[in-house]
């Protein structure tokens, strides 16, 4: 059974880095198997953030790309997302996702404000 | 930046009718596109990958169709549980998700 956490902090001040962990268990990371982020600001579309494979190959989003960094621990079975500079407009539910769309973390909704 | 538009933005229907969603993407994406529902307080539940490939468990009277720049979502007779806000997402370069369509009870 595959299945996928997000934790992290709840509220985070703005300027300050958000570091979120997602832990999974059910299927291992390869060359072509891959955990990565998607937020969704409450009411609205959802973004995709970054993507990391078990080769260790990065993706990330070209307009988010400077703020963001993706690393994964294999022997936790964890992949941390780090996003600099947080402002009130990154307030989101994120949500951790296996690389073929059928696995979804429950999410995690962080709040930036002061 | 690959941009998706999706149409409409809301679609009104009662159960039984025939439901058509359009995803239209900026530029060819060939086949790499994916069909997403979430309901809220859920994360998105994936319909279809590759633009017409049902994923596991998802039920006939969903389809999908499409290449290049122009994709369909269809569901020939809604049923109540599929009253819901439906996405599509490339992957052609990087991943980029359309806006939504939300499929509300008329």
């Amino acid at each position: 059974q595959i299945t996928l956490r997000e934790s992290g902090p709840t509220l985070v001040k703005p300027t300050q880095t958000l570091t979120l962990t997602c832990t999974f268990s059910g299927f291992a990371l390869t060359s072509e198997v891959g955990v990565g982020w998607v937020r969704q600001p409450p009411g609205k579309a959802l973004e995709w953030l970054a993507l990391v494979y078990g080769d260790d190959e990065k993706r990330y989003s070209p307009s988010l790309k400077s703020r963001l960094f993706i690393t994964k621990d294999t022997p936790k079975n964890q992949v941390v997302l780090t996003m600099t500079n947080m402002d009130p407009v990154d307030t989101s539910r994120y949500y951790c996702v296996h690389s073929g769309y059928l696995y979804w973390g429950q999410g995690t909704l962080v709040t930036v404000s002061s | 930046e690959i941009v998706l538009t999706q149409s409409p933005a809301t679609l009104s229907l009662s159960p039984g009718e025939r439901a058509t969603l359009s995803c239209r993407a900026s530029q060819s994406i060939t086949n790499l596109l994916a069909w997403f529902q979430q309901k809220p307080g859920q994360p998105p539940r994936l319909l279809f990958y590759d633009a017409s490939h049902r994923a596991p468990g998802i039920p006939a009277r969903f389809s999908g169709s499409g290449s290049g720049t122009d994709f369909t979502l269809t569901i020939i007779s809604v049923e109540p549980d599929d009253f819901a806000v439906y996405y599509c997402q490339q992957r052609y370069a990087w991943r980029t998700f359309g806006q939504g369509t939300k499929l509300e009870i008329k």
